[in-house]
């Protein structure tokens, strides 16, 4: 079964501090790593995406990925109350042309005014 | 900036019901997918589709599940006999290419009396 693992959080941080979401999956073969937020009661709305190990920068947002630890990771700078929502972790393994997401749980993040 | 849209977003339907979803991809996008979530759970895949045939299928998409492609345009997902475990938030989402990001739709509501 594979598997992405995430925190359930409740996150609480206060607003302007730095967010740290984490994110580990258990296939070896993943290739293809994303960050969605989930307002309650919306869709997924991408974040990030995430391909090779390093860290990736997107205005606010970090993504930082190590396929050795099978481990990806979001910050979130200069946290903002609307950056209250769930992050989803998702991964994809690309099987003959297949690219389903596996989403985890989700870690829900609490801003803190 | 384009979307993925879905209609309706709200249907209530009695047990044993057929129900139609419909979902409209952005235009250059070749990869389309289902997905559900259950209140309170991760999202899951359900279907992917590609060059006009399912790609893959979880064990979720049993034979009361069909997806179609009836025009250039349109995308739907239909439940031949609906079951109350149907009910779920249904997301359509659909991807440029290979390991490209997918975007996800508001979703459709499917309530199942």
């Amino acid at each position: 079964q594979k598997e992405v693992e995430q925190n359930s959080g409740p996150l609480s941080v206060p607003e302007g501090a730095i967010a740290s979401l984490n994110c580990t999956y258990s296939d070896r073969g993943s290739q293809s790593f994303f960050w969605y937020r989930q307002y309650s009661g919306k869709s997924p709305e991408l974040i990030m995406s995430i391909y090779s190990n390093g860290d990736k920068e997107d205005g606010r947002f970090t993504a930082q990925l190590n396929k050795a630890s099978q481990y990806v990771s979001l910050l979130i700078r200069d946290s903002q109350p609307s950056d209250s929502a769930t992050y989803l972790c998702a991964v994809t393994v690309t099987n003959f042309g297949n690219e389903k997401l596996t989403f985890g749980t989700g870690t829900r993040l609490t801003i803190i005014p | 900036e384009p979307e993925v849209t879905q209609t309706p977003s709200h249907q209530v339907t009695q047990m044993g019901q057929e129900v139609i979803l419909r979902c409209v991809p952005i235009s250059n996008h070749l990869y389309f997918y289902w997905y559900r979530q259950i209140l309170g759970q991760k999202v899951e895949f359900l279907v992917s589709f590609y060059n006009n045939e399912i790609s893959e299928k979880s064990e979720i998409f049993d034979d009361q599940f069909s997806v179609e492609r009836p025009d250039g345009s349109n995308f739907t997902l239909k439940i031949r006999s609906t079951k109350l475990e149907d009910s779920a938030m249904y997301f359509c989402a659909s991807s440029e290419g290979r390991n490209q990001p997918q975007h996800f739709g508001d979703g459709t509501r499917l309530s199942i009396l």
